[in-house]
């Protein structure tokens, strides 16, 4: 089945520095990627989200590109600010016929912004 | 803007007890999901549930679960017998129409069981 790696596990940047995070899948045909931001206690938001047949989407200040040829995809925030801290989740949905779109999510990563 | 829901926001029961965790999808949503997360670690995909049966279980959703559409509006998952570590966040989800769009999360349900 499909499997997510996420990396790093925990990030720390300077209010106003960029972050990106990484995630690779193992299913080729997965086709859906979603990024998803969970503030203490709270439910998973969804962020942004790219399908397979589009390489770079951006909104704002974040943006998510994807490799499909080496099955990685990425989250970048630009001009960080103290409310992104968070933990981020990247999530892939394994191709349709075998799931009905249930989310394989990454380990998350815990960002950090220092004001 | 419609949200999903989820009641309660917090239970707490006694190791073999029954518990009904209750989510109201949102209204024109047909494709609704179960997920749960041990504290600290990332969501568990558990069950996903179309046109009143379910589409696809993980290994983690075995005989002591099972969900339910009682009627047009809540989608509930049983858990028979607790077990201490069934202890986790449970999250409802829903997305619109083919499975590949948006799923929007419910707050959760704490569930701790003693």
């Amino acid at each position: 089945g499909e499997n997510v790696e996420q990396h790093p596990s925990t990030l720390s940047v300077q209010e106003g520095d960029s972050a990106v995070i990484k995630c690779t899948y193992s299913d080729s045909a997965s086709n859906y990627f979603p990024w998803y931001k969970q503030e203490l206690g709270k439910r998973p938001q969804l962020i942004i989200d790219i399908r397979s047949n589009v390489g770079e989407k951006k909104d704002q200040r974040i943006a998510v590109t994807l490799n499909k040829t080496a099955k990685h995809f990425s989250l970048h925030i630009t001009e960080t600010q103290p409310e992104d801290s968070a933990v981020y989740f990247c999530a892939a949905i394994p191709p349709y016929g075998g799931s009905q779109g249930n989310l394989i999510f990454g380990k998350g990563t815990k960002l950090s912004v220092k004001p | 803007e419609p949200e999903v829901t989820q009641t309660p926001s917090h239970q707490v029961t006694q190791m073999g007890q029954e518990v009904i965790l209750r989510c109201v999808p949102i209204s024109n949503h047909l494709y609704f999901y179960w997920y749960r997360q041990i504290l600290g670690q990332k969501v568990e995909f558990l069950v996903s549930f179309y046109n009143n049966e379910i589409s696809e279980k993980s290994e983690i959703f075995d005989d002591q679960f099972s969900v339910e559409r009682p009627d047009g509006s809540n989608f509930t998952l049983k858990i028979r017998s607790t077990k201490l570590e069934d202890s986790a966040m449970y999250f409802c989800a829903s997305s619109e129409t083919e499975a590949r769009n948006e799923q929007f999360f419910g707050p959760g349900t704490r569930l701790t069981v003693l």
